[in-house]
């Protein structure tokens, strides 16, 4: 079974602190990494995409990823308030369209 | 405006009855994705279509049948068969290996 793991938290930082999600995976395979941000009770929407070793910066988000480590991770510099959410970890598959995601890590930014 | 329409927002079973749940894209995406979440917990994969007239069970297929017809729609039909039918159902679609983008949700109660 080919699984994506996450600490379901919650995690708690205060504001403005540097928040750090993290995902293993087991599918050597993987190509593609994720990261979606869940408010409760809506659907799930794109933070970042990470398709090679390194990090990849937007805005205040970074995405890291660790072929060899079979890691991913997501950090929030400056976290505020509304930064409060569940974020998915989702991976997909070279040469197929299946994703498959995290039990997600519950976020708490306190202020 | 392009994107995912899912409908209804909130539906009711009665015991032993069957409902479907409609999924509509206009992003021109080949893949549809039928998603069930339970409370605190992360997505499970229903079934998913990556053309047209064609499509495969995912992790929790059992008591749920699918149908695409056309490239824009994805309709999910939840059995009397599913014994625990309570949820929320989410619809998604991609392109390959990019990011899946999902409808608004549908909350579905057995009452």
């Amino acid at each position: 079974q080919k699984e994506v793991e996450q600490n379901s938290g919650p995690l708690s930082v205060p504001e403005g602190a540097i928040a750090s999600l993290n995902c293993t995976y087991s599918d050597r395979g993987s190509q593609s990494f994720f990261w979606y941000r869940q408010y409760s009770g809506k659907s799930p929407e794109l933070i970042m995409f990470i398709y090679s070793n390194g990090d990849k910066e937007d805005g205040r988000f970074t995405a890291q990823l660790n072929k060899a480590s079979q890691y991913v991770s997501l950090l929030i510099r400056d976290s505020q308030p509304s930064d409060s959410a569940t974020y998915l970890c989702a991976v997909t598959t070279s040469g197929t369209y299946k994703y498959i995601f995290g039990t997600g890590t519950r976020l708490k930014v306190l202020a | 405006d392009g994107g995912i329409t899912q409908s209804p927002k909130y539906l009711f079973r009665k015991e032993g009855q069957n409902v479907t749940l409609s999924c509509e894209q206009n992003l021109n995406h080949d893949a549809m994705y039928w998603y069930r979440q339970d409370p605190g917990q992360g997505l499970r994969l229903i079934y998913y279509s990556q053309i047209v007239n064609d499509f495969q069970k995912g992790d929790i297929a059992e008591g749920y049948s699918v149908s695409r017809e056309k490239k824009e729609s994805f309709p999910l039909t939840v059995t009397s068969a599913q014994k625990n039918p309570t949820a929320f159902y989410l619809c998604a679609s991609s392109l390959r290996n990019t990011e899946a983008f999902f409808g608004q949700g549908t909350r579905l109660t057995v009452v």
